[in-house]
């Protein structure tokens, strides 16, 4: 099976500088993504990595450690609209063109004025 | 362009009624297709997905069905609602073509289900 955890809460203030990390335990790993979502909106997509190191993308920049099942997402110059839950997901099926994802539960970001 | 729709947005439905829900993608062919539901607090849990048409797969045993009557269609089904039913569903599709190197998954709106 796949294992996935996050922390449930971070908060931070406009214009700092957070980092939501998530580790994962899973068989057959084919990478890693990273998805933002409002409340009660759909998720949309952030980042994917599957080699080891950093990959950026404006403000927003995911590291992934495959042999330390590890993966983080730093978001930088905090804004307001920030605020939303960012959800860690692996997909396993390596070698397929299925790529079914795994969430883990997301972490909800509050950025403060 | 791709697009995703789902219907309806939300839904109030007792205990023990029938329940469908309907997705369907636009722009693209022979789409993989996911069905998730997330409830309160909790992850995004894959419930089935399908690689064609009548092709289901059910990632966990549960009171509910999924069909893909047709290539871009995907429906949800239920004959009798449960308490444990309610929270969000969320239709996804990704590319099965095999030419990404990744598969990115794209959701629907969703549809918001209380079950009461």
């Amino acid at each position: 099976g796949q294992n996935i955890d996050q922390p449930t809460e971070m908060t931070a203030t406009e214009g700092a500088i957070v980092q939501i990390n998530c580790t994962y335990q899973t068989s057959g790993f084919n990478g890693l993504f990273w998805y933002q979502q409002h409340a009660g909106e759909a998720p949309t997509f952030l980042s994917y990595n599957v080699l080891d190191g950093l990959e950026e993308k404006g403000r927003f920049s995911s590291f992934l450690s495959r042999s330390k099942g590890y993966s983080y997402l730093l978001l930088k110059e905090l804004q307001m609209k920030d605020s939303a839950s960012y959800l860690c997901a692996v997909t396993a099926d390596r070698g397929s063109t299925l790529g079914r994802l795994y969430f883990g539960r997301g972490t909800q970001l509050t950025v403060w004025p | 362009s791709q697009t995703i729709h789902q219907w309806p947005a939300t839904l109030v439905q007792p205990v023990g009624s029938p329940l469908s829900l309907e997705c369907t993608v636009e722009g693209t062919s022979n789409p993989n297709l996911y069905w998730y539901r997330q409830a309160a607090g909790r992850g995004l849990q894959l419930l089935f997905y399908s690689v064609g048409i009548g092709q289901i797969s059910s990632e966990v045993p549960q009171n509910l069905s999924a069909s893909r009557p047709q290539d871009r269609q995907f429906i949800l089904s239920s004959k009798k609602l449960l308490l444990s039913d309610s929270g969000f569903y969320l239709c996804a599709w990704s590319v099965s073509s095999g030419i990404r190197t990744y598969n990115e998954q794209f959701f629907g709106p969703g549809t918001r289900l209380t079950v009461l």
